[in-house]
């Protein structure tokens, strides 16, 4: 069965300092990876999505970037972090690319940038 | 504007009862409307989804319904348990739209209280 693992769970970090989130999924292959933010009182906004090794794209620009060095490693990094990056960091993956595939999330990562 | 609106924002009921929770959307034309649950502090995970053709769909104590002329869904919980809080969130995916595209609501969230 498929995995989906996420870390850490929680980080806080001082404003300016760098990020790096982890996503790993196990049991699938070439699958289409994804990372969220879920802030207080706001629905998810999605950030990056890979089809692909190498291929991200971007929804919503911003002071983050995402990496996908390995099939089913997908990785989220800041080199400054802002007050406005606190939230909450979801990963998910989908195995095909037609819209009725289901989303699969991890257990996402609590960041406090203080 | 593609836009998923939810309500109530909370609810309260106490544990036994039924429940129904309220999505409307302006997205149009839709592929499929999802509901999921999510636990605090974790990544959503899936309940139902729907294509337009779907008026119904059940998993166990969930069922979603769907009105795709009125562009309304509802999800109603029977024999509410204590295990149910959480925050359900409706999804709507737009026809031919993006990779990631997915439209998200903010969420009710529901307290079952004993």
């Amino acid at each position: 069965s498929q995995t989906i693992h996420q870390w850490p769970a929680t980080l806080v970090q001082p404003v300016g300092s760098p990020l790096s989130l982890e996503c790993t999924v196990e049991g699938t292959s070439n699958p289409n990876l994804y990372w969220y933010r879920q802030a207080a009182g706001r629905g998810l906004q999605l950030l990056f999505y890979s089809v692909g090794i190498g291929q991200i794209s971007s929804e919503v620009p911003q002071n983050l970037s995402a990496s996908r060095p390995q099939d089913r490693q997908f990785i989220l990094s800041s080199k400054k972090l802002l007050l406005s990056d606190s939230g909450f960091y979801l990963c998910a993956w989908k195995s095909g690319i037609s819209a009725i595939y289901e989303q699969y999330f991890g257990p996402g990562t609590r960041l406090t940038v203080t | 504007k593609n836009q998923v609106e939810q309500s109530p924002q909370s609810l309260i009921i106490l544990e036994g009862k039924n429940c129904t929770l309220q999505c409307n959307y302006t997205v149009s034309p839709f592929s499929n409307l999802r509901w999921y649950k999510q636990d605090t502090g974790r990544g959503p995970v899936s309940l139902t989804i729907m294509t337009f053709s779907e008026n119904t769909k059940s998993n166990g104590r969930y069922t979603a319904t769907l009105d795709a002329d009125t562009k309304q869904s509802s999800l109603h919980i029977t024999a509410s348990q204590l295990s149910d809080s959480a925050s359900y969130i409706c999804v709507v995916t737009p026809y031919g739209g993006s990779q990631g595209n997915l439209i998200f609501g903010k969420g009710t969230k529901l307290s079952v209280k004993p």
